[in-house]
Order: C-alpha cells, then structure tokens, then sequence
C-alpha cells in the first residue's frame, strides 16, 4: 500500500544537541522524499529533499538520510534551537496508475528543544 | 517568492451552512493546487487536486458534492464545503504547484484555514 510513517510520535531534545527524527516508507516505487516542517497553526514548510539516487543529502543545519533497502528516511538537524520546536512530517511522491502523481505524508513527530 | 495565501485563517459556522476558502498563488502562476485536511495531531490527507480550468479529481472517500472544488484561474482556486456538520471541523490547508505534481517540482503550501462548525 501507500503510506509513509513515523516511528516516534514525540521526540525531546535538549538546545544545542542534535535530534534525528526517523520515518518508515512502504512504496519501494518512489523516487523522491520531503520533509516538511509544520508550526502550530501554520502550514508545512519545506526543509529538504532527497530523490532515490542519492543516499544522503544535506542542507543549512539538515541532513536527510535514505536507506532504499529497509525502506527508511531519516532528518538530521544539528546544533537544534528552540525554533526547531515543530511538527516535523516525511512525505513521498506516489505515482498513481493514471500517471498523476501525489504527496502522501507520514504521521508526523513532534519535536520539543528544552531550553 | 513561491507564496501562497488562504482566505480566511479562521472561520466559525452554523452547522448547515456553506463556507468558502480561498487560495491564492501571489507571485506565480499555479496549474495545479491541491486541497489538503489536517485533523488536531494528525498528518495531511489529500483531498483533492484541482487543475486550472478542469475539474478537480478527488481522493476516494472525499465527497464531490460537500466539498466544491473551483479552479477558475491560474492564481486562485476555491474550496466550498456546503452544509457543513461539526464533523467537517477541521484545518484545510491548500498548496500550489507551477506544472502539476512530478518528482522535480515543488509543492507550496498555504498557511491553512482553522474552520470550526458549530
């Protein structure tokens, strides 16, 4: 089936540390990942992505991981700061039969940053 | 750039009658937007994905008839949901593509509209 989820639904990490925020993916057909982070009351904002070529990938702070043979995604944010307190979503891009395409979200994991 | 707004942010109504949300691509021309419902602690669930000047295609389970879907312009698309019931309570969240959705294009999202039905 389609479906993309979270291992932890609640993640807390101390400011200054670095958190890694797991997901699992069931489409061994999709070649390309986001992840999203989602403020309260707010919509998602794009972080990063990686498509099936690339195992790792990085940006400002992020690093996204994927592991194509468990089918596993994981987020990297370094050195977290208490805006990093989020929502934090993956989503895959799912090819339907028609050839359209859509975004599944996972379940989401809620990170808190203690100050 | 890449901004996408919905009107309003937060909306109140009595159960049975009709709401209209907006979205709207500012500063770029969206072919494709897509309508997205976020129960309280839960993930986005596609609702459905409106291209400009067709009809929109809903996801299974989605009621074509409750929530109207328009797509009249290449900067604005409308969700409508008629006779709306507490249940339809929810966060609608649209976002907007310049080219549909394939693996090298980006999907902007609004800032979500809080609709309460009371």
């Amino acid at each position: 089936g389609e479906s993309v989820g979270l291992h932890l639904p609640t993640l807390s990490v101390q400011e200054g540390d670095n958190s890694i925020i797991n997901c699992a993916y069931s489409n061994s057909a999709s070649d390309y990942f986001i992840w999203y982070k989602q403020e309260s009351g707010k919509g998602p904002q794009f972080i990063i992505d990686i498509r099936s070529n690339m195992d790792k990938r990085q940006g400002q702070r992020v690093t996204v991981l994927l592991n194509k043979t468990v089918k596993h995604l994981s987020l990297q944010i370094a050195a977290t700061q208490p805006g990093d307190s989020a929502v934090y979503f993956c989503a895959e891009i799912v090819s339907r039969a028609s050839g359209a395409q859509k975004l599944v979200f996972g379940q989401g994991t809620r990170l808190t940053i203690n100050p | 750039g890449a901004v996408v707004s919905q009107h309003p942010s937060r909306v109140i109504c009595k159960s049975g009658t009709s709401v209209k949300i907006e979205c709207r691509s500012l500063d770029f021309q969206a072919t494709t937007m897509f309508w997205y419902r976020q129960f309280p602690k839960k993930s986005l669930m596609l609702m459905a994905t409106s291209n400009e000047g067709s009809k929109a295609t809903y996801e299974q389970g989605v009621e074509k008839d409750k929530f109207l879907i328009n797509h009249a312009s290449l900067t604005l698309s409308t969700l409508t949901v008629t006779s709306a019931h507490p249940e339809d309570s929810s966060f609608y969240i649209c976002s907007a593509s310049l080219a549909g959705l394939t693996s090298t294009d980006t999907q902007y999202f609004g800032p979500g509209t809080r609709l309460t039905v009371l």
